[in-house]
């Protein structure tokens, strides 16, 4: 157990819908980290959250959406969903800013029918 | 593309003989980690190289890391049943427009018993 928890653990929804995905880092990590798992596309990032504000953004789409809150819990937006939206959606969180060791939670693995 | 491309793709061993992994990456890094991903679950850390560090050991594994040719190797040793899993490396480039973790699409590892 990474101590990171992710909710839900599974999301079924139709196209055109929107969703929230919810991700609680471990105790003491101030930063935190999306990523989209598919099976076409690998592994990929999509923002970091550091103490509340957004320090690097990656290949995220302008329909998704994250934000951190003054807890450091963390949530991810993701609108109009479009089939090829199905995919794992990992939370990981670290300790500082930079780009050592994460932590990973169990993923929310998303279906849009 | 991915920064961090693994090598090979696939690999099946029996149980007691050594498994390695190549990874081959692109552009000038801080840092090379080795993640674990057992199916559908979240990465696990296993090991951080930094890029003043050649090698590096830990348990059963050992990683190594040529800078000049931008790849790094990660062996673990007397396999276990327990190590069937996908491992990824990933990079933390030096880039500062780019500062994300970039994570390579694989290598899946199966020991049979």
């Amino acid at each position: 157990d990474s101590g990171v928890t992710q909710t839900p653990k599974h999301l079924i929804t139709a196209t055109g819908q929107r969703v929230t995905l919810r991700c609680s880092p471990r105790s003491g990590d101030l930063s935190v980290y999306w990523y989209q798992q598919s099976l076409d596309q690998g592994l990929q990032f999509l923002i970091q959250y550091y103490n509340g504000e957004e320090r690097a953004k990656g290949n995220i789409l302008e329909r998704f959406s994250a934000q951190q809150f003054p807890d450091l819990h963390s949530e991810l937006n993701l609108s109009s969903l479009e089939l090829g939206d199905s995919a794992l959606y990992f939370c990981a969180s670290s300790v500082e800013a930079g780009y050592n060791e994460q932590f990973f939670g169990p993923g929310t693995r998303l279906t849009v029918l | 593309s991915q920064q961090g491309e693994e090598d090979p793709q696939a690999l099946s061993i029996q149980e007691g003989e050594n498994a390695t992994m190549n990874c081959s990456y692109k552009t000038s890094i801080n840092n090379l980690q080795w993640y674990r991903q057992n199916s559908g679950r979240g990465l696990v850390h296993l090991i951080l190289i930094r890029s003043n560090e050649r090698e590096k050991h830990s348990g059963r594994l050992r990683v190594t890391l040529d800078t000049s040719k931008k790849s790094s190797s990660l062996l673990i040793t007397a396999s276990r049943a327990a190590d069937t899993a996908s491992y990824f490396c990933a990079t933390d480039p030096t880039d500062t427009g780019r500062r994300a973790l970039t994570f390579g699409s694989g290598t899946r590892l199966q020991v049979q018993p």
